[in-house]
């Protein structure tokens, strides 16, 4: 079974300053995929970034960055220079890469950008 | 293209009366998901299909629950009596392996039983 974890549920950082939402997850398969949405206050989901459990870069989208770490079964978001519009909900999520698709999302972090 | 499209937005009903949530995947995707979103439990996975074929309903709270999909473009999750717990955020997304590894989501449907 696949699990994630995200001990962050409020975090409050100051704009422009760059921000490390945590995510930690557990599984038993050789290949998997991570990925954090964004959910702001009017409710969508957002895609932002995906890391494979095969690449070797960490993926990067814009301000958005992922500190993948294998070892440590880590995959941190980083979104630098944060702005107010980056408030929301932030989830964590994996799948397998081959065979079911499902998404399988952590508790989310709430994070507050002050001005 | 139009992304994933959910109906109703909002959804205020009495318990016990049926109520359906619809669907229309983005066009060429292969995957559809339900999820259920509460304060409590966090975003849920409900059911997904494959080509139409429910793959997994074991997230499917009980029988109360039903999902269909009929064909590609058109998916409905039904609740039949409904209760107050049902109440959530439901979500529909969708997928396609051939096009990228992220699923996309609709707006969502806000369920309120009273």
């Amino acid at each position: 079974a696949q699990k994630i974890t995200q001990t962050q549920p409020g975090m409050f950082v100051q704009e422009k300053e760059a921000v490390t939402l945590d995510c930690t997850y557990d599984t038993s398969d050789q290949s998997y995929g991570l990925f954090w949405y964004k959910q702001p206050s009017s409710g969508e989901m957002i895609f932002l970034i995906y890391q494979g459990s095969y690449d070797e870069q960490n993926a990067t989208e814009g301000r958005y960055s992922l500190n993948f770490q294998k070892a440590r079964k880590s995959a941190n978001l980083v979104i630098s220079a944060s702005q107010l519009g980056d408030s929301a909900m932030y989830f964590c999520a994996m799948r397998k890469i081959q065979g079911a698709q499902k998404l399988v999302f952590g508790q989310g972090t709430r994070l507050t950008i002050n001005p | 293209d139009a992304g994933v499209i959910q109906s109703p937005r909002h959804e205020v009903t009495e318990m016990g009366q049926e109520v359906t949530l619809r669907c229309k995947p983005i066009s060429g995707h292969d995957y559809l998901f339900w999820y259920r979103q509460t304060m409590m439990r966090g975003l849920e996975l409900l059911i997904y299909f494959n080509n139409n074929v429910p793959i997994d309903d074991s997230g499917m709270p009980e029988d109360r629950f039903s999902a269909k999909m009929p064909n590609a473009s058109f998916s409905t999750l039904k609740i039949q009596p409904s209760e107050p717990r049902d109440s959530a955020v439901y979500f529909c997304a969708s997928s396609s392996i051939d096009r990228g590894p992220e699923a996309f989501f609709g707006q969502g449907t806000r369920l309120t039983v009273v």
